[in-house]
């Protein structure tokens, strides 16, 4: 199957920093990829769908100025959490679709001190 | 809107016992519905899908029966093993979008 990484796996950064989360289609091209946010014993919340060339589709309740997704390339899209805060901790995990099926990164767990 | 609610974990099961996860699931329209496999330190990855009422997805040992009429789609696999712990997330196409259950965890003990 296709393969999407992502880097880092694991960030740790003082509040008020930013981060950046990078999402990479490995073997394929993906013109839209997806943002999930994955909370302690809870499902996957989709966060934005991101489109290469042109702006992202946040979901409803999503900051677009707190997470600023680039998707410059057919290959890569990044996901920065501006100013982080505590609140911000979680799992991000990203995917992309070749086709009809979804191929999921491995996912960044992002610690907000 | 769509939703998918799962049985809640954790689930402990000894090897070679039977597994059902349960899942069900409110939707307009008819989607596909998916079960995704999270082993530890890694993603998500497609375990079986169902397209349409009555279809049977199957994949290393697991089902899972597409059921219009109970709205279920209950994952289950007859004899486990200590490799099939993870977390099973039940979801489904809502509106060209994944929507996931709160996901299910899986611990076989040998």
């Amino acid at each position: 199957g296709a393969v999407v990484s992502q880097h880092p796996s694991r960030v740790i950064c003082k509040s008020g920093t930013s981060v950046k989360i990078e999402c990479r289609s490995l073997d394929f091209q993906a013109t839209t990829m997806f943002w999930y946010r994955q909370f302690p014993k809870q499902s996957l919340m989709l966060m934005a769908t991101s489109n290469e060339g042109s702006k992202a589709t946040y979901e409803q309740g999503v900051e677009k100025d707190k997470f600023l997704i680039n998707h410059a390339s057919l290959t890569l899209s990044t996901l920065t959490v501006t100013s982080a805060h505590p609140e911000d901790s979680s799992f991000y995990i990203c995917s992309a679709k070749p086709g009809y099926e979804q191929f999921f990164g491995p996912g960044t767990r992002l610690t907000v001190l | 809107g769509d939703s998918v609610t799962q049985m809640e974990g954790p689930v402990t099961l000894s090897e070679e016992a039977f597994l059902t996860i349960n899942c069900t699931y409110t939707a307009t329209g008819y989607p596909s519905l998916f079960w995704y496999v999270q082993y530890p330190g890694e993603g998500l990855q497609l375990l079986l899908k169902a397209t349409k009422a009555d279809d049977k997805g199957s994949n290393k040992g697991f089902e899972a029966t597409y059921r219009k009429e109970t709205t279920s789609f209950h994952l289950e696999k007859g004899s486990v093993q200590v490799s099939d712990s993870a977390v099973y997330f039940c979801a489904l196409t809502g509106a060209q979008k994944l929507v996931f259950g709160q996901g299910t965890r899986l611990t076989i003990n040998p």
